[in-house]
């Protein structure tokens, strides 16, 4: 079946740690964002990847980095550069223009 | 602009029907779509409809554009309990088809 992944489902960090969060679609799929998702507020575009090996800041790049070494993957690594990083983080991909954006079921990252 | 916004709260009997409203700002919106998130979970794409049309019925789901008013309603008949989530509407833009605008998304509450 085809679908987009991410892992794990829970994550723990304690302050001044990276933290990498993984993303994977087997839907051929050119496109893969990732969104930052608060209480009671929309989703909020941290990066997103058009193509392998290039990837755009979204409206809040600030202390994450991305990689897109292959069409599949699109890890988000949340460094202790970001200063409010407990939040759920949800990744999509979409075929191209005008087409319909997939999620995962998302990562909850809290930090400890 | 690319705002997207929509009230935060709705709710409703079981049975009776719901209308979840959206506004935007881009007059250049291509495609506009209507996300269900329940509770820890992804979003699920539930219909989108194509911005020359009006409307768009889907069983249980009607969706209403009024593209010179720039707003977007979901009209769901017969809501039930499993139906309680929040609702998302996005827009999709002609110049920059990369991105995704979400609204804050409305929670609708059922009750029995």
């Amino acid at each position: 079946d085809g679908g987009i992944t991410q892992s794990p489902k829970y994550l723990f960090r304690k302050e001044g740690q990276n933290v990498t969060l993984s993303c994977e679609q087997n839907l051929n799929h050119d496109a893969m964002y990732w969104y930052r998702q608060d209480p009671g507020q929309g989703l909020r575009l941290i990066y997103y990847s058009q193509i392998v090996n290039d990837f755009q800041k979204g409206d809040i790049a600030e202390g994450y980095s991305v990689s897109r070494e292959k069409k599949e993957s699109f890890p988000l690594t949340v460094t202790s550069a970001q200063k409010n990083p407990t939040a759920f983080y949800l990744c999509a991909s979409r075929m191209g223009q005008n087409t319909e954006a997939f999620f995962g079921q998302g990562t909850r990252l809290t930090v400890v | 602009g690319e705002d997207v916004e929509q009230s935060l709260f709705l709710s409703v009997r079981e049975g009776d029907s719901s209308v979840i409203n959206c506004t935007y700002t881009d007059s250049s919106s291509t495609y506009l779509y209507w996300y269900k998130q329940e509770p820890g979970a992804g979003l699920q794409l539930l219909t989108y409809i194509f911005s020359n049309m009006d409307m768009k019925q889907d069983q249980r789901l009607t969706v209403l554009l009024n593209k010179k008013d720039k707003h977007l309603s979901l009209r769901i008949a017969d809501t039930q309990t499993g139906d309680s989530a929040i609702y998302f509407c996005a827009e999709s833009i002609a110049y920059n088809f990369n991105k995704f605008y979400f609204g804050s998304g409305t929670k609708l509450n059922v009750k029995p």
